[in-house]
């Protein structure tokens, strides 16, 4: 199947620090999608991105869709506590009727 | 707001034992999804259904079978557990094809 490559895979940062996480595919895609998934619990979908170059904000995240649309990013600004947990990219081609998603970034926040 | 419910939270089956795993969405989406989700692995897609009674194979299909009756119900059956099958199990519904999927809470499955 597609390969969405995810990094980094976990990041350790200070609280109040900004953070950056992306993923890359060798296919286009049509849709991009950002979740996070607190421990024991399933994804929650952040922010959904449909056209290539757009940039959305939720709050404190901000996520683009790249030009090439083989890529998409994914910031988070001023983090708290709160944000920890596993984010994970999930994109779909038009010619699947799934999704396929990235491994996964592991998010660890230091007081 | 989308709510999709996992019948359980977590489930201990022994080796060999039938399992069902029910899911239930409540925004009349059509397409309905089985992950399970393993360290190191990430989200892996088991079946797909885009309609009643359709269903597809995803990318991990081995030992397991699934049942779409109606719309709003999605169950994954595991025919004879296997200590292999011990996992996270999410499960996914979206309005249409590639709009955003909502997912449960999953189902911390323990086969002994």
């Amino acid at each position: 199947g597609q390969q969405l490559n995810q990094s980094p895979q976990s990041m350790f940062i200070q609280e109040g620090e900004d953070v950056s996480m992306n993923c890359t595919s060798s296919s286009i895609f049509n849709t991009w999608l950002w979740y996070k998934q607190d421990p024991g619990e399933g994804p929650v979908l952040l922010i959904a991105l449909y056209k290539a170059g757009e940039l959305t904000s939720n709050g404190r995240l901000t996520a683009q869709f790249g030009i090439t649309r083989k890529d998409s990013f994914l910031n988070i600004s001023a983090s708290i506590p709160s944000d920890v947990g596993i984010y994970f990219c999930a994109g779909e081609s038009g010619s699947a009727r799934q999704l396929t998603f990235g491994s996964g970034t592991q998010l660890t926040v230091l007081p | 707001d989308v709510k999709v419910t996992q019948s359980s939270r977590y489930l201990v089956k022994r080796t060999g034992e039938k399992v069902f795993l029910e899911c239930v969405q409540d925004m009349d989406h059509e397409n309905m999804f089985w992950y399970r989700q393993d360290p190191g692995l990430g989200l892996r897609l088991i079946y797909f259904s885009y309609d009643v009674k359709m269903k597809e194979k995803g990318d991990i299909p081995e030992g397991y079978s699934v049942s779409r009756e109606k719309k709003e119900r999605f169950s994954l059956i595991l025919e004879s557990a296997s200590t292999n099958q011990t996992s996270m199990y999410l499960c996914a519904s979206s309005f249409v094809t590639g709009a955003e999927a909502f997912f449960g809470q999953g189902t911390r499955l323990t086969v002994v």
